[in-house]
């Protein structure tokens, strides 16, 4: 059975650092791997997909996410965090198969001015 | 279009009350899915529906709980009798398929049971 973990419940960093968000999954075959967002008193929000080809992937609002095989993550990253960043970071797996997502725990990104 | 739509969007009930939580999914996505989220238990699939027949509703947690899709366009989750544990909030999602498209999701229904 397809699952994934997100290890760290909060992450915190400063405006302007870089920052990571972590994911990894277990898969019987190869994976689709997704990163949703949601902010207060709303839905969760597409960011991003991995499907196949580049392990780097780009998606809105200047996220991208990098799917490692060997290492079966898919950490979510931005180059310079902003404020408005700050919100509530679902990763979500799928296996073989038209079965559903399954979504992470999720983690809470805080960005500090 | 609109997105997916929720209604409403916050119920305030008493425990023993019937509750009926609705959702318009996006027009041409074949599924819908229910979800509830709580800090607790974190985001929950309750059900799916692909072309109105439900496929999976095993996350159902029990049988106070039931879903339909009468037609394309519209799904309800009803719980009765409503206990104070079913306080959370439940979000809808529709997709083109199961899971190589993204979901999109509504506004969710925050619901509290007195």
């Amino acid at each position: 059975a397809q699952s994934v973990a997100q290890p760290e419940d909060q992450v915190n960093v400063a405006e302007g650092n870089p920052l990571t968000v972590k994911c990894t999954y277990s898969v019987s075959g190869n994976p689709y791997l997704f990163w949703y967002v949601q902010y207060p008193n709303r839905g969760l929000q597409f960011l991003l997909k991995y499907i196949t080809g580049d392990n780097l992937v780009k998606g809105s609002y200047g996220f991208e996410a990098e799917f490692n095989k060997s290492q079966t993550s898919f950490h979510l990253k931005k180059p310079s965090a902003l404020v408005s960043d700050s919100a509530l970071y679902f990763c979500a797996v799928r296996d073989i198969g038209n079965t559903p997502l399954v979504f992470g725990k999720g983690t809470r990104l805080s960005v500090i001015a | 279009d609109a997105g997916v739509i929720q209604s409403p969007r916050h119920e305030v009930t008493e425990m023993g009350q019937e509750v009926t939580l609705r959702c318009k999914p996006i027009s041409g996505h074949d599924y819908l899915f229910w979800y509830r989220q709580t800090m607790m238990r974190g985001l929950e699939l309750l059900i799916y529906f692909n072309n109105n027949v439900p496929i999976d509703d095993s996350g159902m947690p029990e049988d106070r709980f039931s879903a339909k899709m009468p037609n394309a366009s519209f799904s309800t989750l009803k719980i009765q009798p409503s206990e104070p544990r079913d306080s959370a909030v439940y979000f809808c999602a529709s997709s083109l398929d199961a899971s190589y498209n993204e979901q999109f999701f509504g506004p969710g229904t925050r619901l509290t049971v007195l």
